[in-house]
């Protein structure tokens, strides 16, 4: 099956800075990778996602990029936040039925 | 428009029972998937429901079942509880058949002591 691994396990940057999250995926047939955010707490929410037809894609702070030649996708997040602290998971899946392969989590905190 | 919504929120179980927890998806929504939350594990796929038929099943043991009713509203119990079953159970509901994001349900927190 899928095996999705994610780094770093926690990262911790300056307000203001960029944030960097790294996920690799084993299956060549994946071609769904969403990221979500959980806040302490919480239920986690999808913040943004790419599918495998696409290199890179953006909403406002926050970009995806996917190499689908290494197999690997990442999480960009730029003029960080306070509001940005919080665990983010990668998750991989392919067209069979809404079954998702998640990342370890990245624990994120934004320093004042 | 409402959510998807868990019930409960928290349960505290002895080693040995049974529990079922109970999730309603966002209206329009027919495909439920359940995940175990855990520290040490992550997220990890339970089972996921479409049309009240199972349709994906991860690497749980039998005690872990599911179903789906017509409404779509799903519930998954878990028997002969053990002390490891202690997790935040989350399900997630999505648009039929593709593989859109997940929304998630807040989560039924178990403790099994």
């Amino acid at each position: 099956g899928e095996n999705v691994e994610q780094h770093p396990s926690t990262l911790s940057v300056q307000e203001g800075d960029s944030a960097v999250i790294k996920c690799t995926y084993s299956d060549s047939a994946s071609n769904y990778f969403p990221w979500y955010k959980q806040e302490l707490g919480k239920r986690p929410q999808l913040i943004i996602d790419i599918r495998s037809n696409v290199g890179e894609k953006k909403d406002q702070r926050i970009a995806v990029t996917l190499n689908k030649t290494a197999k690997h996708f990442s999480l960009h997040i730029t003029e960080t936040q306070p509001e940005d602290s919080a665990v983010y998971f990668c998750a991989a899946s392919k067209n069979n039925f809404n079954k998702f392969y998640f990342g370890s989590g990245t624990k994120l905190n934004v320093k004042p | 428009k409402a959510g998807v919504t868990q019930t409960p929120r928290y349960l505290i179980k002895t080693r040995g029972q049974q529990v079922t927890l109970s999730c309603s998806p966002i209206s329009g929504h027919r495909s439920v998937s359940w995940y175990q939350q855990t520290p040490g594990q992550g997220l990890q796929f339970l089972f996921e429901y479409f049309s009240e038929t199972q349709r994906n099943k991860g690497n749980f043991p039998g005690r872990f079942s599911g179903r789906q009713f017509s409404n779509s509203r799903s519930e998954m119990n878990v028997s002969t509880l053990e002390l490891g079953d202690s997790a935040l159970y989350l399900c997630a509901s999505s648009l039929e058949g593709k593989n859109y994001g997940y929304t998630f349900g807040s989560g039924t927190r178990l403790t099994v002591v």
